[in-house]
């Protein structure tokens, strides 16, 4: 079965400090990967994903993620973190069609200082 | 883009009775909807799939006959929680994936609270 980690819980950064959020899976086929934004009184909100192709993927709001198979991961990073970053994050592996059955990690929730 | 949204938002309710979560899909068909749970500062854990017009599918360990799913249309599931006890109090997640499969959007969830 797949799993998620997201080893650090809680992350600070100082605004306009760079953020890489850590996530290691383990799946045994290619996986879909997913990372997700969640606010105080919304819906995740997906960030990115990766199916195939390029390793390194763009996505909205300045992130970006890399998918890395020979360590498992799919780090998160953003150059300069905004005070409206401050959210929990989630990363996740998809299985099944279209890699629409999530496995999600434990989250990291993100403090931004002014 | 596309919108999920629940109803309520937040509910209490009484040891033993129950309650109805609805999830609708807004602007789009959704064939699939699936319903997850959030423990207070922990993940989101699956719980069933919903396919319009036929049975849920419940992830191993989740309770069929305490978690009803009905998913009646294309754009609307309910989840009713049975006999509702202090520990069924969570955060419950739905989402929906619209017909071409690409993506999942989330609902913004219902704070559930069993007194």
């Amino acid at each position: 079965a797949q799993s998620v980690t997201q080893p650090d819980i809680h992350i600070t950064v100082s605004e306009g400090a760079s953020l890489e959020l850590r996530c290691n899976y383990s799946y045994g086929a290619t996986p879909y990967l997913f990372w997700y934004v969640q606010s105080p009184g919304q819906g995740l909100q997906l960030l990115l994903k990766y199916f195939s192709g390029d390793t390194l993927v763009q996505g909205i709001k300045g992130f970006e993620a890399e998918f890395k198979r020979s360590q498992s991961s799919f780090n998160l990073r953003k150059p300069s973190v905004h005070w409206s970053d401050a959210a929990e994050y989630f990363c996740a592996v998809g299985s099944g069609n279209a890699g629409n059955m999530l496995t999600f990690g434990g989250g990291t929730r993100l403090m931004v200082k002014p | 883009g596309a919108v999920v949204s629940q109803h309520p938002s937040r509910v209490i309710c009484k040891s033993g009775t129950s309650v109805k979560i609805e999830c609708r899909s807004l602007d789009f068909q959704a064939t699939t909807m699936f319903w997850y749970r959030q423990f207070p500062k922990q993940s989101l854990m699956l719980m069933a799939t919903s396919n319009e017009g036929s049975k849920a599918t419940y992830e191993q360990g989740v309770e069929k006959d305490k978690f009803l799913i009905n998913h009646a249309s294309l754009t609307l599931s309910t989840l009713t929680v049975t006999s509702a006890h202090p520990e069924d109090s969570s955060f419950y997640i739905c989402s929906a994936i619209d017909s071409r499969g690409n993506e999942q959007y989330f609902g913004p969830g219902t704070r559930l609270t069993v007194t």
